[in-house]
């Protein structure tokens, strides 16, 4: 059973490009959470989706940020525009129920650089 | 005041030792709390998660208390192995899986 899966591991853009981060979550999960972890700093949270419903987006950067999790494919988290403080890693976390009674599972990661 | 706070560390102990690590939360209503480890900023593991009667894994031991908003970790003889960052989470909210991360409390254990 392959765990979650994230692509592509690293990526770099100058800034003004834009940043599109995969995420496919283990086999049998449904929700999808997307995390920023900046240099020297914690965790946060971004965004919760289910499959097309973006149920809790309260830790997304109000502009430039988007996320999507459609019927068919992975989740994408996109940034537009990128910025230098946009340099970060991404984490993707699937579970296969929300709220309480789920504990997340973490992909490996996408380590944006923007230069 | 942070959501989730935890003492940073470093702890530095030697193989064999038992140590403690400690987290605080400020929301009240929280609804579910865990212990994760992450390894060189790489992604985070769920070590364990914790309920308010404790509970016990091997060498780690999770306990909560609710009324004073603490969480607590101990590991008892300590591997080289686990030397890590553990991460407090605190899910915020039962019904979003929101959740919140500590700094974390880096471990380096020695031989």
């Amino acid at each position: 059973n392959a765990g979650v899966m994230q692509n592509p591991r690293h990526l770099v853009r100058r800034r003004g490009q834009e940043a599109r981060l995969r995420c496919s979550p283990m086999k049998g999960h449904s929700h999808v959470y997307w995390y920023r972890q900046l240099p020297e700093e914690g965790l946060k949270f971004m965004v919760y989706l289910q499959k097309e419903n973006i149920i809790d987006e309260s830790g997304m950067p109000k502009e430039r940020f988007s996320a999507e999790f459609p019927k068919e494919g992975p989740s994408i988290l996109r940034i537009q525009q990128v910025v230098r403080g946009d340099s970060a890693a991404y984490f993707c976390a699937s579970s296969p129920v929300s709220g309480e009674l789920g504990e997340q599972y973490f992909g490996p990661g996408t380590r944006l650089t923007v230069t | 005041r942070k959501e989730v706070e935890q003492d940073p560390g470093p702890f530095n102990v030697p193989e064999g030792a038992t140590v403690a690590f400690n987290c605080t939360y400020s929301n009240s209503a929280s609804q579910s709390f865990f212990w994760y480890r992450q390894d060189c900023r790489k992604e985070p593991k769920l070590l364990m998660s914790v309920y308010s009667s404790g509970n016990e894994d091997g060498r780690f031991t999770a306990q909560l208390n609710r009324a004073s908003q603490y969480i607590s970790l101990l590991i008892r003889d300590s591997k080289l192995s686990d030397s890590a960052t553990y991460l407090c989470v605190v899910n915020a909210l039962s019904n979003t899986g929101k959740l919140i991360f500590g700094q974390g409390t880096t471990l380096q254990v020695k031989p």
